[in-house]
């Protein structure tokens, strides 16, 4: 499976918005953009997904570069409740867990 | 979207046992996987609980040490055999109906071996 690249950490500071970048060079034509979050002492929580274009939900947004090469999750409004670890995963049916993005949300 | 029950939420057990974990779903689904989640890390897959055929394991897993059960769409159970501390773990089950759709995670079982 494809592999993704995600920084370690960031930081948000309240009602601001959040790009989460995602690098997934290797990715093939069949292969889905999932995001999820895990909040702590919980399993993860379905966020977005997308194949080629972009997406909007209640929760986010997912931009995905034109090569597909790339995606940014966009969290309009960050709040405290989004503090939490990302996962940009790339899937044809199994679900293969990187080591994510360690999102702070500053008061 | 899929509620998931995991049954227990969390034992402490001997080295040497064996403990089942149980994974219950309020609706029918394809496909269920297993994920351990070791202190500090993050996912990794287990297994891919097949009904009506054996499950599939990822590299480093073996059905020796996870025997998988997956009796029918809204069930299944992971047992983790002749434990030892290093097993001791999260293991979350997951449901989903492909790649195109979204996954659903249970709780998790928080296992500890000593």
């Amino acid at each position: 499976d494809a592999k993704t690249t995600q920084p370690n950490s960031m930081e948000s500071n309240e009602e601001e918005p959040v790009h989460l970048p995602c690098n997934h060079s290797t990715i093939s034509g069949t292969d889905y953009i999932h995001w999820y979050r895990q909040l702590p002492s919980q399993g993860p929580e379905y966020v977005i997904h997308g194949l080629t274009s972009n997406v909007n939900n209640r929760m986010a947004s997912l931009a995905i570069a034109e090569d597909r090469k790339s995606s940014t999750l966009i969290l309009h409004r960050a709040t405290l409740r989004d503090a939490a670890v990302y996962y940009c995963i790339l899937t044809r049916n199994q679900f293969y867990f990187g080591t994510g993005t360690s999102l702070t949300v500053i008061p | 979207s899929a509620v998931i029950s995991q049954k227990p939420s969390r034992d402490i057990c001997q080295r040497g046992t064996s403990l089942t974990i149980q994974c219950q779903v309020d609706s029918q689904v394809t496909m269920m996987f297993w994920y351990r989640q070791q202190p500090g890390q993050s996912l990794t897959l287990i297994a891919t609980a097949n009904q009506g055929s054996e499950a599939t394991y990822e590299s480093g897993f073996v059905i020796d040490k996870f025997p998988i059960s997956r009796p029918n769409l809204t069930f299944s159970t992971l047992t983790v055999s002749n434990m030892s501390p290093e097993d001791s773990s999260i293991y979350l089950c997951s449901v989903g109906q492909g790649a195109g759709y979204e996954q659903y995670f249970g709780p998790g079982t928080r296992l500890t071996v000593t």
